[in-house]
């Protein structure tokens, strides 16, 4: 079956860091690929999303890019804010319109001053 | 446009109590999902309805979890009775889920938080 495994947190970081989540899955097919964002006290919310090999998924500053040779998809940023503080998970659906989507355990991110 | 709300935010019972979550999605989204959310861990979808049609409930524990769409349109999801391990948080998601290969977007509401004691 499809499954997704990504960095255990909690990653701290100082404001204006480099950022990256590392994220690969296992699937059969042509997945969709996804990060999620949930901060504190609110619902999963799209970061960006890649539905084919060799895509980039943007947002917000956010990167990642589908890599169907290593299968990974981690997510970067070049300089994180406070703001940024949240819980990032990877996840991927199968080929279709409504596929079910398939998630990490999520990644805890804290930027500090 | 309203995005998918779920009623209660909270809930609190004793174990072999029962509980019932409410979910209404975006309006025209064809495809409902209940989503489970232990803490420390990502979502785990419960069940799909496409309309008022099951298309996945592999991961319902049918002795216990039961879920409806009786309209097509908003949806009820019941636990009777509860265990300890069903503390969690309920994740209810919609998408248009019209024709073709191209993923559409899973919009989640602020779901549930359950705890059982």
């Amino acid at each position: 079956g499809n499954s997704v495994t990504q960095m255990e947190g909690p990653v701290t970081l100082s404001e204006e860091a480099f950022l990256t989540i590392n994220c690969t899955y296992t699937a059969t097919g042509y997945p969709s690929l996804f990060w999620y964002v949930q901060y504190p006290g609110e619902g999963l919310q799209l970061l960006l999303k890649a539905t084919k090999a060799d895509d980039k998924g943007s947002n917000k500053g956010f990167e990642a890019t589908y890599r169907k040779e290593t299968t990974s998809f981690h997510l970067e940023k070049g300089s994180v804010q406070v703001s940024d503080s949240a819980v990032y998970f990877c996840a991927l659906s199968g080929t279709g319109t409504a596929s079910k989507l398939t998630f990490g355990t999520g990644t805890r991110l804290q930027v500090t001053l | 446009e309203a995005g998918v709300a779920q009623s209660p935010r909270y809930k609190i019972i004793e174990k072999r109590q029962s509980v019932a979550f409410w979910c209404n999605p975006i309006s025209g989204h064809a495809t409902l999902y209940w989503y489970q959310q232990i803490l420390g861990q990502g979502p785990k979808l419960l069940i799909q309805f496409q309309n008022n049609g099951v298309v996945d409930d592999s991961q319902l524990p049918k002795d216990r979890f039961s879920a409806e769409r009786l309209k097509g349109v908003d949806s009820t999801l019941k636990i009777q009775p509860a265990k300890l391990e069903d503390s969690a948080v309920y994740l209810c998601a919609s998408t248009l889920g019209t024709g073709g290969i191209i993923y559409n977007e899973q919009f989640f509401g602020p779901g549930t938080r359950l705890t059982v004691l």
